[in-house]
């Protein structure tokens, strides 16, 4: 019954590695979106897809890849971990990418980079 | 550009006494509002959202809030707090295209 699931909920690795976070959400919307949310917790958005198409790409290093096989899904790949990427990944995903839209969330993804 | 500000990092209440929270938005254009609450090492949770269809707003749990437009603010309330609203509480303003800017978050503690 999840409605927008993460895997995997935490996620500890070292330095260098290359590492992926996979969302899927049952909603049947078209639009997806991945947020970080630092130490502090404050939370801002990364990237967004609707229909597998990239609609926002904020100035995330190039090491951040977001991945639409379909538009239940969005993966996001991080190449080449640092120390700074250590934060909570929210996925979450809307009807359209429209004004009004509400975003479900789904319960993150906690990475940790030794 | 749109932003939001929340007055106060840390607020803390007596379980059965009123919460308040305060959010204050700047926009260039009749926003879309929300609150959502995010309960320890969970994912965030809509509490209420203002589409502009009427400026007191009832969302879950007993929260809501008020759009007022002459002070920009979008305060929410609640008239007692339970043990189980302690929580971060964010408020975010929609962005054109559905990107959401977020408060930077109040902590709601409350006291039995």
């Amino acid at each position: 019954d999840t409605a927008v699931s993460q895997t995997p909920k935490y996620l500890v690795t070292q330095m260098g590695n290359d590492k992926s976070i996979k969302c899927e959400q049952n909603l049947g919307h078209d639009t997806m979106y991945w947020y970080k949310q630092d130490s502090k917790k404050f939370l801002k958005i990364m990237f967004s897809y609707n229909n597998k198409e990239l609609i926002i790409n904020e100035t995330v290093p190039n090491r951040f890849s977001p991945k639409s096989p379909d538009k239940a899904h969005l993966n996001l790949h991080i190449n080449s971990l640092e120390l700074g990427d250590s934060a909570v990944y929210f996925c979450a995903s809307s009807h359209q990418a429209e004004l009004q839209e509400t975003q479900y969330f789904g319960p993150g993804t906690r990475l940790l980079v030794l | 550009a749109q932003s939001v500000t929340q007055l106060d990092s840390h607020v803390s209440v007596s379980e059965g006494t009123p919460v308040l929270l305060r959010c204050n938005y700047s926009s260039s254009y009749s926003p879309s509002l929300f609150w959502y609450v995010q309960h320890p090492n969970k994912g965030l949770q809509l509490l209420l959202k203002y589409t502009s269809a009427a400026t007191l707003v009832k969302g879950i749990n007993g929260f809501e809030a008020e759009f007022k437009k002459s002070e920009t603010s979008f305060h929410l309330t609640k008239p007692s707090a339970h043990m189980s609203d302690a929580a971060e509480y964010f408020c975010v303003v929609d962005n054109q295209g559905g990107k959401l800017i977020f408060g930077q978050g109040t902590e709601l503690s409350v006291k039995p």
